[in-house]
Formats: C-alpha cells, sequence, structure tokens
C-alpha cells in the first residue's frame, strides 16, 4: 500500500504565527484530505484536494501530484487550531472496489497564547 | 443536522463482553467505513462497504463483524472483547472515490 508521511511530527507556535505542514506520499493517488482532529477528538475535514492549491480563510492547501506532496499553510495562528492536523490519501483500482483512505500519522500542533 | 452519527460516544465494558457500535449516514453515500485509532492516534481502516457489499477487510480479528442492513448504516459488532481492542472507533462515509466525512468517534475502554 501507500506509503504517506507527515512533517513535522509535532510543532509548538506563539498565536499569531504561520506554519507549513507537509504531506509526502509514495505513489499516485485517488485523492487527498486534509483533517483537523481538535482536543476533543473530532475529525474535521478541511480540504479535499487531489490536485491544485485551495483556500478557506486562513487555510490553505497545496497538493502537487506529480511531485507526490501536498502542503498545508496556517496563517495568523490561533489557539484554537490546536490539535493533530492528518493528511489521508485515497488509493484503490480504477474500478473503486478496494478503495480507502492511508492516513498518515499526523502533525500535533500547539498554538500558545 | 448531523452527517455521520455513531453511538454510543462511549463504551467501556469487561473482558469477555459482546458489544455493539451502530452508524448511520444522511448524506446518501454508497461507501461506509470503519476506522481503528489507536492509543498513538494512528487512524487504520477496518472495513469497507460499497453498496451494502464488503470490499475491504484488512486483516481484522473474525471477532469484529461489520452489517450493513442498508446504504445508510453500517454497524460493528465485536465479539469477546480483549483489552487491546481498547481504542476510538471511527465511522465514516463518502461517495465511492469521494470526499470522505467521519462520525465523532467512539472510545472503546475494555477493563
Amino acid at each position: 500500500g501507500i506509503q504517506v508521511e507527515q512533517s513535522p511530527p509535532d510543532l509548538i507556535l506563539q498565536e499569531g504565527a504561520n506554519s507549513t505542514l507537509r504531506c509526502n506520499f509514495s505513489d499516485s493517488v485517488n485523492n487527498l484530505q486534509w483533517f483537523h482532529q481538535n482536543p476533543w477528538g473530532q475529525l474535521i475535514n478541511l480540504f479535499y484536494i487531489p490536485s491544485g492549491t485551495k483556500q478557506n480563510g486562513r487555510l490553505s492547501a497545496t497538493t502537487v501530484a506529480t511531485e507526490r506532496y501536498s502542503l498545508l499553510y496556517i496563517s495568523s495562528s490561533q489557539t484554537t487550531d490546536s490539535g493533530v492536523y492528518f493528511c489521508a490519501v485515497g488509493e484503490g483500482n480504477s474500478g473503486g472496489s478496494n478503495y480507502k483512505l492511508t492516513f498518515g500519522k499526523g502533525t500535533l500542533l500547539t498554538v500558545n497564547p | 443536522d448531523t452527517a455521520v452519527s455513531q453511538t454510543p460516544k462511549y463504551l467501556v465494558t469487561q473482558m469477555g463482553n459482546d458489544k455493539s457500535i451502530k452508524c448511520e449516514q444522511n448524506l446518501g453515500h454508497d461507501t461506509m467505513y470503519w476506522y481503528k485509532q489507536d492509543s498513538k492516534k494512528f487512524l487504520k481502516i477496518m472495513f469497507s462497504y460499497n453498496n451494502k457489499e464488503l470490499i475491504i477487510n484488512e486483516t481484522v480479528p473474525n471477532r469484529f463483524s461489520p452489517k450493513s442492513p442498508d446504504k445508510a448504516h453500517l454497524n460493528l459488532h465485536i465479539n469477546s472483547l480483549e483489552l487491546g481492542d481498547s481504542a476510538v472507533y471511527f465511522c465514516a462515509s463518502s461517495r465511492l472515490r469521494g470526499e470522505a466525512f467521519f462520525g465523532q468517534g467512539t472510545r472503546l475502554t475494555v477493563v
């Protein structure tokens, strides 16, 4: 199966700082998603981004599928951004019969006031 | 309206018991999944169903049995619970190969 590596594993920021999280994957993928797991354990969809660039408020993401990586940018971070950020890639055959999301190990982000 | 809902949110039970977790989605998706999150936060797929048919079973012990009565529901039944089964279990749904949405998770503690 596909290997998904996220970096850095841990990140500590002061409120207001910017950051970039990276996701590398080992093979072609059908799609890619970024999630935020908040301190209460909920998995929140951030981006569905098989390729290209998307922005949503202070967050943006870029996936370069041909080079097998994706980046998540967080600008002007807030304490509520704390939590684990997961990258997940979709893999499976062309018919989709064995499609699944494979997750990276996540980046634990702590934003201090 | 909650898109993917699972019950219960917390489950504490003794070793050897049998328990079930229920999942329902109202997104009209045709594919549903069960994921397990271990103590190190790693998320791994257990099962995937497409149109009520099992399409992925990722080497999960046969004490775990998923059941999909219809496209909107995917339940997980666990027999003879063991200490190592303690984890957070997430249900998810998507259109096949589409964006996946997750439930709020069920924290299972086996004592």
